[in-house]
């Protein structure tokens, strides 16, 4: 069975910091990646998405910024934290079926709670 | 453009109360809508997949329904422990998978 990880769960920096938060996958290759955010209330916001190696796609420009060194690992990173970073990141998985029925479901880790202070 | 609308923000239910929750969509050919069930400082948890006006899945005490505009997610006699933040989600069109989430309906299920 495929499972999901995140580390740290959570996280308290000074402003100007760096971050670097890892996600890994087992059990599955050749998954889609993505990191959320989630701040106060409950919406989801998308940040970055991978469909493969080296492969990023940006949503929201900001102070963030993602690799995927391996296909099954996927890192948020950012060079100067801001207090407005502070939020609970949430990293999924899916794996696309594009067949008869296509399936996106995803498939979403512990979380890191991020606080920045 | 694509968007998820879900009602009501918050409902708080006495235990065994029954209700439904919505979910609004719009889109440019539905290929799925996903129902997500989000504990406090957890991450969401997949319930259900609906694909096609008219489908039906049940899970426990709760039953997902689908039309062309909307989604119901029906909680029959609910118990505290279903107590949670559900969300609901669907694909965009060629986009690497990416969903688009609700806001979320916070529910609260007292004894």
């Amino acid at each position: 069975s495929q499972t999901i990880h995140q580390w740290p769960a959570t996280l308290v920096q000074p402003v100007g910091s760096p971050l670097s938060l890892e996600c890994t996958v087992e059990g599955t290759s050749n998954p889609n990646l993505y990191w959320y955010r989630q701040a106060a209330g409950r919406g989801l916001q998308l940040l970055f998405y991978s469909v493969g190696i080296g492969q990023i796609s940006s949503e929201v420009p900001q102070n963030l910024s993602a690799s995927r060194p391996q296909d099954r690992q996927f890192i948020l990173s950012s060079k100067k934290l801001l207090l407005s970073d502070s939020g609970f990141y949430l990293c999924a998985w899916s794996v696309l079926n594009l067949g008869r029925r296509a399936s996106y479901e995803q498939y979403f880790g512990p979380g890191t709670r991020l606080t920045v202070t | 453009e694509d968007q998820v609308t879900q009602s009501p923000e918050a409902l708080r239910l006495q235990e065994g109360e029954s209700s439904s929750l919505n979910c609004s969509y719009t889109v440019s050919g539905l290929r799925g809508l996903f129902w997500y069930r989000q504990d406090p400082g957890k991450g969401p948890e997949f319930l259900f997949t609906l694909y096609s006006a008219g489908e039906e899945k049940e899970k426990e005490r709760l039953k997902a329904t689908l039309t062309k505009k909307e989604s119901f997610l029906h909680i029959t006699a609910p118990k505290p422990e279903d107590s949670a933040t559900y969300l609901c989600a669907v694909p965009v069109y060629n986009q690497g998978g990416k969903l688009i989430f609700g806001q979320g309906t916070e529910l609260s299920v007292k004894p």
